[in-house]
C-alpha cells in the first residue's frame, strides 16, 4: 500500500530563516511526486511535480528535491506569506491508477 | 480561465437528507476527481472520471455516486446523509495524458446533524 509521512507536523520560523519540509513516501513504482500549498479554508494549490530521483524544481523561494525514499520541500528567506499548509502526495505508476495518496501536511508559519 | 468551481461553499444538512455538491470546471480537462479532506487525514479520493459517460470508485465511495453527463461538470451526490459525511470536498482536475498533476477547487464544507 502506498503511504506518504510528512514531518514535522508543524513548523515555525522567523522571517529569513530558512528550513526544509520533509516527505518519505512508499510507493509500488512512482508516477509521480506532487506538492501542493493549501491556504485556511482554500483548496490545495499546484507547486511542483517531480518524476525522477535527482530531480529539482524551483520556483521564488521554494526548491523541492527527490530521492528514491523522500522529498525535500526547501524554503529559503521565507516570508509571512509563505505561511501555510504544505501538502505531498505520490501516484503509483499502475495501469489506470489515478489515486494520489497524500500525506496529512505540515503547517509553516513565518513569524515577521 | 476560472479553473475549477464548487458550489456551495457551505452547507449544513440533516441525517438522511440528500444533496448535490457541483463542480465545472473550464480548462477542457478530461479527468476529474473528487476527494475528502478530514482533520488530520489526507485527502481521500472518492471518485473520478477519465471522461464525459465514465466514472469509477475511489478509496471511500459509500454513501456517494457520480455522473459525468459533459466534460465541464463532475456533481457528486450524497443520498441518506450520515454524520461520517461531514468534510471539506474537494474537486479536482488534470490535463489529458502525459501530465498528471491535479488542480483543485475551493472546496464545500458540510455539516451532517
Amino acid at each position: 500500500e502506498d503511504q506518504v509521512t510528512q514531518s514535522p507536523e508543524a513548523l515555525r520560523l522567523q522571517e529569513g530563516e530558512s528550513s526544509s519540509l520533509n516527505c518519505s513516501y512508499t510507493v509500488s513504482g512512482l508516477r509521480g511526486l506532487f506538492w501542493y500549498r493549501q491556504d485556511p479554508g482554500k483548496g490545495p494549490e499546484f507547486l511542483f511535480t517531480l518524476y525522477s530521483a535527482g530531480e529539482e524544481k524551483e520556483k521564488e523561494r521554494l526548491k523541492a528535491t527527490l530521492t528514491k525514499k523522500e522529498s525535500f520541500l526547501h524554503i529559503t528567506a521565507p516570508k509571512p506569506e509563505d505561511s501555510a499548509t504544505y501538502l505531498c502526495a505520490v501516484q503509483a505508476i499502475n495501469f489506470g491508477n489515478e489515486k494520489l495518496t497524500f500525506g496529512t501536511g505540515t503547517r509553516l508559519t513565518i513569524i515577521p | 480561465n476560472a479553473g475549477v468551481t464548487q458550489t456551495p461553499k457551505f452547507r449544513i444538512l440533516k441525517i438522511g437528507q440528500s444533496m448535490t455538491l457541483q463542480c465545472t470546471q473550464d480548462m477542457n480537462h478530461n479527468y476529474m476527481y473528487w476527494y475528502r479532506q478530514d482533520p488530520g487525514m489526507g485527502l481521500k479520493l472518492i471518485y473520478y472520471s477519465v471522461g464525459a459517460g465514465i466514472t469509477d470508485k475511489g478509496e471511500v465511495p459509500n454513501g456517494y455516486n457520480v455522473s459525468r453527463s459533459t466534460t465541464e461538470d463532475f456533481p457528486l451526490r450524497l443520498e441518506l446523509a450520515a454524520p461520517s459525511q461531514t468534510s471539506v470536498y474537494f474537486c479536482a482536475s488534470r490535463k489529458n495524458r502525459g501530465r498528471y498533476e491535479q488542480y483543485f477547487g475551493p472546496g464545500t464544507r458540510l455539516t451532517v446533524t
